[in-house]
């Protein structure tokens, strides 16, 4: 049973351009949640999905936004990146929305030059 | 606003000591509150979780207590091992439309044979 999968493992970018990253949840898992994690640093919510729809929202601006399939699978979209924006994002997947225990990937290191 | 705070780091042990990583929490509710391990490398793990007041959750040698009068959950072990070198993050969860975690900044721990 494969567990939370992220792509890419690793990413350089460059000020002002946009990214994809792509979250693939544990099987039989219908929620996904998104944290950035800056070096040395706890992870942050960025948002969590739930049957397509965004159902919570960290304090991350409008240049981070998401999507759900509907076999569950995410996308995180950031634009305009920033150096800040340097980071290992996270994706964590758990079997309903009211279910608080979150199974997460290994990540993805963006790094923005 | 909700948060948590952990005892900084890092912890430097030799092996078969005797571990507590100290963790308190401000929560405007009932949290559940959870303990995640991060190996180099890796995504997080979750490690323990408890969800009312003076649940005891454990998992591998480890352990905490969820004391609500003291609103802490502390993290303890009676013997390390280097194997349980790691990151560790405190972490809640206030189950409040949606089930964003909210992290400390982690504790790293160093266990020297």
């Amino acid at each position: 049973d494969a567990g939370v999968t992220q792509s890419p493992t690793h990413l350089i970018k460059t000020r002002g351009q946009q990214v994809t990253l792509r979250c693939s949840p544990k099987s039989g898992h219908d929620t996904v949640s998104w944290y950035q994690q800056a070096l040395g640093q706890g992870p942050q919510f960025i948002f969590q999905y739930y049957e397509e729809e965004e159902r919570q929202r960290g304090n991350f601006p409008d240049r981070f936004s998401g999507h759900q399939f509907p076999n569950y699978s995410s996308e995180l979209n950031v634009n305009a990146l920033l150096l800040g924006d340097s980071a290992l994002y996270l994706c964590a997947s758990s079997p309903g929305l009211a279910t608080e225990t979150q199974y997460f990937g290994p990540g993805t290191r963006l790094l923005v030059l | 606003g909700d948060s948590v705070t952990q005892m900084e780091g890092p912890v430097t042990l030799s092996e078969e000591a005797f571990l507590t990583i100290n963790c308190t929490y401000t929560a405007t509710g009932y949290p559940s509150l959870f303990w995640y391990v991060q190996y180099p490398g890796e995504g997080l793990q979750l490690l323990l979780k408890a969800t009312k007041a003076d649940d005891k959750g454990s998992n591998k040698g480890f352990e905490a207590t969820y004391r609500k009068e003291t609103t802490s959950f502390h993290l303890e072990k009676g013997s390390v091992q280097v194997s349980d070198s790691a990151v560790y993050f405190c972490a809640l969860s206030l189950n409040q439309a949606g089930t964003a975690l909210i992290f400390g900044k982690g504790t790293t721990l160093s266990v020297s044979s």
